[in-house]
């Protein structure tokens, strides 16, 4: 599976649209995009993940260049509950029933 | 909403003991997992199994480590005797895997709570 890079922490005012981003530069074209969230100390979370094509939920947007190089994804009215460690994982189509590596991911702070 | 449920919520024990995580997975699910996270690190994999059999285990994964699922609805991971180094929140996820009609795959992992282990 692919590595990912994120930033590691980001903020992001109550209300406002939070864009957090990934790069995956040697993703391959059998390869998803993942996004899982974890609040402080709670299991990991899903949120969304696709392909090629940008793809929205009621949790979130996922956006991803036509080069499939990066991604990001849209909180679109961040709330203070979406402060998190957010993780953006690429994973093998081949694999779906397999393990997901975690990096570091994002600390994404939501301010008042 | 299902959820995966998992006990105790936090297990403390002596260097040397043996002890058991229990979780429940989502009832119709096939894949399971065991993940750990030692405070202020990553979360890290463990094990995964499918079919009453274990697909794949990391390194942290040693025969210390055993795991089953005894009933069809529980799913345990044993560890014989524990070490400081096992201090972590262990989580508990499962999974069912398969493709919707316009070949876009679902596998979601649903994560448990987690169990904090704390080796004294």
């Amino acid at each position: 599976d692919a590595k990912t890079t994120q930033p590691p922490s980001m903020d992001c005012a109550e209300g406002r649209a939070a864009n957090l981003p990934c790069n995956h530069s040697t993703i391959s074209g059998n390869e998803y995009v993942y996004w899982y969230r974890q609040i402080h100390s709670q299991g990991p979370q899903y949120i969304i993940h696709g392909l090629k094509n940008n793809e929205t939920n009621e949790m979130a947007s996922l956006i991803i260049t036509e080069d499939r190089k990066s991604s990001t994804l849209i909180l679109p009215h961040a709330t203070l509950r979406d402060t998190a460690v957010y993780y953006c994982i690429v994973r093998a189509i081949y694999n779906q029933g397999g393990k997901l590596i975690f990096g570091q991911g994002t600390e994404l702070s939501v301010k008042p | 909403e299902p959820e995966v449920t998992q006990t105790p919520s936090h297990q403390v024990t002596q260097m040397g003991q043996e002890v058991i995580l229990r979780c429940v997975p989502i009832s119709n699910h096939l894949y399971f997992y065991w993940y750990r996270q030692i405070l202020g690190q990553k979360v890290e994999f463990l094990v995964s199994f499918y079919n009453n059999e274990i697909s794949e285990k990391s390194e942290i994964f040693d025969d210390q480590f055993s795991v089953e699922r005894p009933d069809g609805s529980n799913f345990t991971l044993k560890i014989r005797s524990t070490k400081l180094e096992d201090s972590a929140m262990y989580f508990c996820a499962s999974a069912v895997v398969g493709w919707t009609i316009n070949v876009n795959s679902y596998n979601e992992q649903f994560f448990g709570p987690g169990t904090r282990l704390t080796v004294l």
